[in-house]
């Protein structure tokens, strides 16, 4: 079994100060990690994965994310918000079954930038 | 390259009326999937197939259907229509090992009154 907990849902923050995204995770096996985005009535987007090569993971528009087994988290940072990140972020936990993948979202996190 | 189309992107229903919403996707992947989502509660996988011909049940099934007559197209039905189905759908298609990156359709906004 595997879940995935956002620690927060909701974070705001001022444009130009750092961001932080909290995503704790459980598995049985060796997973892949996933952040997607979602802006207000758009479809998902893919910020960054990993999948168990380098921990500290770079993603697209300056997000990174650094896997820590020990801590069983992927949190998702960036050293400074703008205006256009505001938007609703999605913690994925994905595992392969058998031959079946099987993807589990957090509950996500509304970021809100503040001017 | 469209990647995964969706149709329709809004759709309103009484309730008991049936419909189907669909999903095609161009990239030739063998997994693909169906969630909605709904305020507070992320994505929540109703049905996927790992391939032609091949479908199972997610974590919320009750009420949907869903058919793979083709790698091409997974359509969700909808067999009668309650309140409690009003959501946002998104269909996905997930490429090959080992990323298992989904590749999202731009939903379809369902309201059942």
């Amino acid at each position: 079994a595997q879940s995935v907990t956002q620690l927060d849902s909701h974070v705001s923050v001022s444009e130009g100060t750092p961001v932080l995204l909290r995503c704790n995770y459980s598995s049985s096996y060796s997973p892949s990690l996933f952040w997607y985005v979602q802006h207000p009535n758009k479809g998902l987007q893919l910020l960054l994965k990993y999948t168990s090569a380098a921990t500290l993971v770079k993603g697209i528009n300056g997000f990174e994310a650094e896997f820590k087994k020990s801590e069983t988290s992927f949190h998702l940072t960036k050293p400074s918000a703008h205006m256009s990140d505001a938007a609703e972020y999605f913690c994925v936990v994905s595992n392969l079954l058998g031959s079946a993948r099987q993807l589990t979202f957090g509950s996500g996190t509304q970021l809100t930038v503040l001017p | 390259n469209a990647g995964v189309t969706q149709t329709p992107k809004f759709q309103v229903l009484k309730t008991g009326q049936s419909m189907t919403l669909q999903c095609a996707q161009d990239m030739n992947h063998e997994y693909m999937s169906w969630y909605r989502q709904d305020p507070g509660m992320g994505l929540r996988l109703i049905h996927y197939s790992v391939g032609a011909g091949i479908t199972d049940q997610g974590e919320v099934p009750n009420g949907y259907n869903v058919s793979r007559s083709t790698t091409e197209d997974f359509p969700l039905r909808l067999l009668s229509a309650a309140p409690s189905q009003t959501s946002v759908y998104f269909c996905a298609s997930t490429g090959g090992l080992p990323y298992n990156e989904q590749f999202f359709g731009p939903g379809t906004r369902l309201t059942v009154l």
